[in-house]
């Protein structure tokens, strides 16, 4: 059971706009940043968004990320079916003092 | 460009150990924090440990504290991780990760993973 709770999949058609819900506490995502990656299959990680909505060079401005109280938000406008992957949302949680990840949600492209 | 390449993993038995090995090219290596991620087969991410830039500050997930051991040299730009008493729920594929976010010389502590390596697999299994 992940600290910080996300659906499990997600499915849009090419084109189309997503968002993936990330929620946890006080203690973490309601008191610190929150990043977002995407694995695509059988590769590593890949860091979307940091520092809540900051986009790392390189990633294209149709991922942003955004943050309200202890919930984060993924969104991916301009669908492609390359970025069908895993995503996931992660934070420091303050009361564990551990870096805690969501289970992850599964991006279908229809 | 930015390189972390995993070593070490395998199959070892339930209270056995392992050492792995993360070599990092590409970047100026003691400048950065650096962290071990793993992922269980079919799983989703487990951030494992944290080691500061002189290797001052660590920091574990409960599920390893006292069975693992995270640390590195600068001088060889790597980074390890020493596993002991291993357990089955221990298998999965270990990643290291260059991390940024922190610095506990301004007190902050956001960390986020900007640079991962494909990962060295470890099962733990009789």
């Amino acid at each position: 059971q992940s600290v910080l709770t996300q659906p499990p999949s997600v499915s849009a058609a090419p084109g189309q706009k997503v968002t993936i819900s990330c929620s946890g506490s006080s203690s973490n995502i309601g008191d610190n940043y929150v990043s977002w990656y995407q694995q695509l299959p059988g590769t590593a990680p890949k860091l979307l968004i940091y520092d809540n909505n900051k986009r790392p060079s390189g990633i294209p401005d149709r991922f942003s990320g955004s943050k309200s109280g202890t919930s984060a938000t993924l969104g991916i406008t301009g669908l492609q079916t390359g970025d069908e992957a895993d995503y996931y949302c992660g934070t420091w949680d303050s009361s564990l003092s551990v870096v805690v990840f969501g289970g992850g949600t599964k991006l279908t492209v229809l | 460009q930015v390189q972390l390449v995993e070593s070490g993993g395998g199959l070892v038995k339930p209270g056995g150990s392992l050492r792995l090995s993360c070599a990092a090219s590409g970047f100026t290596f003691s400048d950065y924090y650096m962290s071990w991620i793993r992922q269980a087969p079919g799983k989703g991410l487990e951030w494992v440990s944290y080691i500061s830039l002189s290797s001052t500050y660590t920091n574990y997930a409960d599920s390893v504290k006292g069975r693992f051991t995270i640390s590195r040299d600068n001088a060889k730009n790597s980074l390890y991780l020493q596993m002991n008493s291993l357990r089955a729920e221990d298998t999965a594929v270990y990643s290291c990760a260059r991390t940024k976010g922190i610095s506990m010389v301004r007190g902050v502590i956001a960390p986020y993973f900007d640079y991962w390596g494909q990962g060295t697999p470890v099962t733990v299994s009789s």
